[in-house]
């Protein structure tokens, strides 16, 4: 079946620092990626939509030059989390779609600490 | 956009008991409407899922029906058992609208042994 890869599983940075999260689609062409956050006992809230090629579009409230979207090839999405905060600790979640088919198939999510 | 609203927050059964948990979705325009299992520090794992054109499915314990009407839809687990204790989401996506996959609030399921 499909895979997403997502790396780091979790990161621990200072404030201030900048972190990149990785989500590579294994199998399959990645034509949309979704990135959702996740705080402790609460539900995925999605944070962007990118399509290869095309910059990402941003939902409401999420700051999109915090939150560096680059979508560049079908099997390759990157999420920067730029000058990171405390409150940015969360786990952070990707999920894959391919036009050709319904379903989307997640990444095993990255738990980042900022401190 | 879509918004998706899951009842209830938290749910509790006895081991052999059903369970079920509802949705509703906002967006008439949604097509697809998948559940999901999450484990503590885990990613969600697709359950079950169900198309607009479709009132009810069922894969075994689980099963799943939809009203498209009252635009709810319902997760429903028989017999459960204690590795059936998760949080359990519900989810909704309009293809029409760029294919964004929207979340219910989740719930979380205790099945009491």
């Amino acid at each position: 079946g499909a895979v997403v890869s997502q790396h780091p599983s979790w990161v621990i940075c200072k404030s201030g620092t900048s972190v990149k999260i990785e989500c590579r689609s294994l199998d399959f062409q990645a034509t949309t990626m979704f990135w959702y956050r996740q705080f402790p006992k609460q539900s995925l809230m999605l944070m962007a939509t990118s399509n290869e090629g095309s910059k990402a579009t941003y939902e409401q409230g999420v700051e999109k030059d915090k939150f560096l979207i680059n979508h560049a090839s079908l099997t390759l999405s990157t999420l920067t989390v730029t000058s990171a905060h405390p409150e940015d600790s969360s786990f952070y979640i990707c999920s894959a779609s391919n036009r050709d088919s319904y379903g989307y198939t997640f990444g095993s999510g990255t738990r980042l600490t900022v401190v | 956009g879509e918004n998706v609203e899951q009842h209830p927050s938290t749910l509790s059964v006895q081991e052999g008991d059903s369970a079920v948990i509802k949705c509703t979705y906002s967006d008439s325009a949604s097509n697809y409407f998948p559940w999901y299992k999450q484990e503590l520090g885990k990613r969600p794992q697709l359950i079950i899922d169900i198309r607009s054109n479709v009132g009810e499915k069922k894969d075994q314990r689980i099963a799943v029906t939809l009203n498209k009407t009252a635009k709810h839809f319902s997760l429903h687990i028989t017999e459960t058992q204690p590795e059936d204790s998760a949080v359990y989401f519900c989810a909704a996506i309009s293809y029409n609208q760029g294919g964004k996959l929207i979340f219910g609030q989740g719930t979380e399921l205790s099945v009491k042994p």
